[in-house]
């Protein structure tokens, strides 16, 4: 079974642009979620996808933003790109039922703002 | 609020030597625990997960965990370390929905 797909591995933009992640979950996984993870701040929710709809969102500003596909990939926007957005963004693919709690996780898209 | 918190960010042990990472929670509720590690460049890896089935769980590599409820902690363990523990490990309980809270991280260094 394939594991999470993330693309692109690692990107580079400037301030000011916009970013779009992509995220291909394990086949029958309906749940996908987005982490941000920074040396600073470690790793952090952004936001978890359940058959398309929003399910829990974290603490980020609104240029931060999700959405999931029917076949339940998933892409994460980051508008207005800052310094401080550079970072690795990390997708997790769940079944979405079931009550283990374990998330698997993909290898991450690493994104550098300059 | 559920959160957790790593002692020590930086951990160094010998190789053949016992690795003890530390975790202890906070939660209001019998709480899901999880450790992954992580390779440099790479995501994060399931090492062992306590869903309230058993207190001492057994991972992947050797490592295992014991949940002790009294303490609130979750402390990893692995007899003998190799050099290819050498990572970053994560401690993280399952909070609202499927999101999980990670602790800061504790990186191993082995030394040969």
């Amino acid at each position: 079974k394939a594991g999470v797909t993330q693309t692109p591995r690692y990107l580079i933009k400037t301030r000011g642009q916009q970013v779009t992640l992509s995220c291909s979950p394990i086949s029958g996984h309906r749940s996908v979620s987005w982490y941000q993870q920074t040396p600073g701040q470690g790793l952090q929710f952004l936001f978890e996808y359940f058959s398309e709809t929003q399910r829990n969102k974290g603490n980020f500003p609104g240029r931060f933003s999700g959405r999931q596909f029917s076949n339940s990939r998933s892409e994460m926007n980051v508008s207005t790109l800052e310094l401080g957005d550079s970072a690795l963004y990390l997708c997790a693919s769940f079944p979405g039922t079931g009550d283990t709690g374990e998330l698997f996780f993909g290898e991450g898209s690493r994104l550098t703002v300059l | 609020a559920q959160s957790v918190t790593q002692l020590g960010s930086h951990v160094s042990v010998s190789e053949g030597a016992l690795v003890l990472l530390r975790c202890n929670y906070s939660s209001s509720v019998p709480p899901y625990l999880f450790w992954y590690v992580q390779y440099p460049n790479q995501g994060l890896q399931l090492l062992l997960k306590y869903t309230s089935a058993a207190t001492l769980v057994k991972g992947i590599n050797g490592f295992e965990a014991e949940f002790k409820k009294s303490e609130t902690s979750f402390h990893l363990t692995k007899p003998s370390a190799h050099m290819s523990d050498a990572a970053e490990y994560f401690c993280a309980v399952r909070t609202a929905g499927n999101k999980l809270t990670f602790g800061g991280g504790t990186r191993v260094l082995v030394k040969p």
